[in-house]
């Protein structure tokens, strides 16, 4: 069974800096890993999807990193703004032996950027 | 980009009623679509994958009888909790995917149940 985890479960940061989450994942035979963020009482914006066969996907101030075989991908915030302030969720995505597609989350990074 | 609706976004039910939620892929169609369940401070759990016009396949410890879903077209997934009691209050998100594609997630819906 897959398990997903995240550290650190909250973290909290001066305006500016940049700050790197953490995934990891027990089962590296995965199809795909997803960053999403999730803001209170919301649904969830992906931000990032990375296949099994790439290392990295980059969009503005993000980047993540995926190393498959020690079952870790990292989320990093460059020049962090209160705006970033959310819950950030890592996803795997695979498939199972009967063929059906599941994603699984880890509890999430509880995100806070202090102006 | 895709979108995809959920409504309600929020309900208030009293205990022993059922309450049905709707999902709508609205750009796509949605050959898969999922249900999940998040309680406060939790992740998401998965509940039931449904493929349309066939059964949904439930996770383990998810009554299918309490939690019923219909997958009735490519556009359209509903879930209904019946019988509701206030354990079932939750935060129920839906997701909808093309085959090979990511998954794209509704905004959500909170369920209150008194």
């Amino acid at each position: 069974k897959q398990e997903v985890t995240q550290i650190p479960a909250a973290l909290s940061v001066p305006e500016g800096e940049n700050l790197v989450l953490n995934c990891s994942f027990t089962d590296s035979a995965i199809y795909n890993l997803q960053w999403f963020r999730q803001d209170p009482g919301k649904g969830l914006t992906s931000l990032l999807l990375i296949q099994s066969s790439q290392r990295e996907q980059t969009s503005g101030r993000l980047n993540a990193s995926l190393d498959k075989s020690s079952g870790r991908s990292t989320l990093y915030i460059a020049a962090s703004q209160p705006g970033d302030s959310a819950t950030y969720l890592c996803a795997v995505g695979r498939y199972s032996g009967a063929g059906s597609y599941q994603l699984t989350f880890g509890k999430g990074t509880k995100l806070s950027v202090i102006p | 980009g895709a979108v995809v609706s959920q409504h309600p976004s929020w309900v208030i039910c009293k205990s022993g009623t059922s309450v049905k939620i709707e999902c709508r892929s609205l750009d796509f169609q949605a050959t898969t679509m999922f249900w999940y369940r998040q309680f406060p401070k939790q992740s998401l759990m998965l509940m039931a994958t449904s493929n349309e016009g066939s059964k949904a396949t439930y996770e383990q410890g998810v009554e299918k009888d309490k939690f019923l879903i219909n997958h009735a077209s490519l556009t359209l997934s509903t879930l209904t909790v019946t019988s509701a009691h206030p354990e079932d209050s939750s935060f129920y998100i839906c997701s909808a995917r093309v085959q090979g594609s990511e998954q794209y997630f509704g905004p959500g819906t909170r369920l209150t149940v008194t």
